[in-house]
């Protein structure tokens, strides 16, 4: 089975450095992927981890760490249009990869 | 390309009736899923394909039946709603060469069961 926990609900301003963890348990585990949704929105892609260590895309990082089954999505200069539902997904062997989500974690940005 | 593509936007159907879902893609996509989001349960898997002719059951698939005659649809059928399966309903594609899995997703369709 799988299972993803993440924090419901991060608050911070304008500017600001962010962090959204996520911890797992993933049988099989192949990789964890961040998502981003907008409040009326569908989901967009922001990273996919298969490797230990940190993937940096822009003001966006993304960490795992496969020994301790956790990962963390990393946001920099917070924008008020980052304001936002973030989701932690893992990704499991088996032929399909298609992913299991967590709960999602509202951010919130303050001017 | 559109994208993935998901009618209708909005829906609100009696206790009982049946309906069809329907979701496409251009992208030549082998993955297709189905999730449903409710408020603070994130998004959870109903089925999915691997390619044309091939689906499985995801997380909740009780009271849902899909099929995938094409590569391009995926249609997700109710049989018999009810008021439990009111919920905003993701359709998302992927390609197994793609080594992230970006899962592409639908605009989404907004289900009311009174």
């Amino acid at each position: 089975g799988q299972s993803l926990e993440q924090p419901s609900e991060v608050t911070a301003v304008e500017g600001a450095i962010v962090q959204i963890n996520c911890t797992y348990q993933t049988s099989g585990f192949y990789g964890l992927s961040w998502y981003q949704q907008h409040d009326g929105g569908a989901p967009t892609f922001l990273s996919y981890n298969a490797l230990d260590g940190l993937e940096e895309t822009g003001r966006f990082s993304s960490f795992l760490s496969r020994s301790d089954s956790y990962g963390y999505l990393l946001l920099q200069e917070l924008q008020m249009k980052d304001s936002a539902s973030y989701f932690c997904a893992s990704h499991a062997s088996g032929g399909s990869y298609i992913p299991t989500f967590g709960r999602g974690t509202s951010l919130i940005v303050h001017p | 390309n559109a994208g993935v593509t998901q009618t209708p936007k909005f829906q609100v159907l009696k206790t009982g009736q049946s309906m069809t879902l329907q979701c496409a893609q251009d992208m030549n996509h082998e993955y297709m899923s189905w999730y449903r989001q409710d408020p603070g349960m994130g998004l959870r898997l109903i089925h999915y394909s691997v390619g044309a002719g091939i689906t499985d059951q995801g997380e909740v698939p009780n009271g849902y039946n899909v099929s995938r005659s094409t590569t391009e649809d995926f249609p997700l059928r109710l049989l018999s709603a009810a008021p439990s399966q009111t919920s905003v309903y993701f359709c998302a594609s992927s390609e197994s060469r793609d080594r992230t899995y970006e899962q592409y997703f639908g605009p989404g369709t907004r289900l009311t069961v009174t």
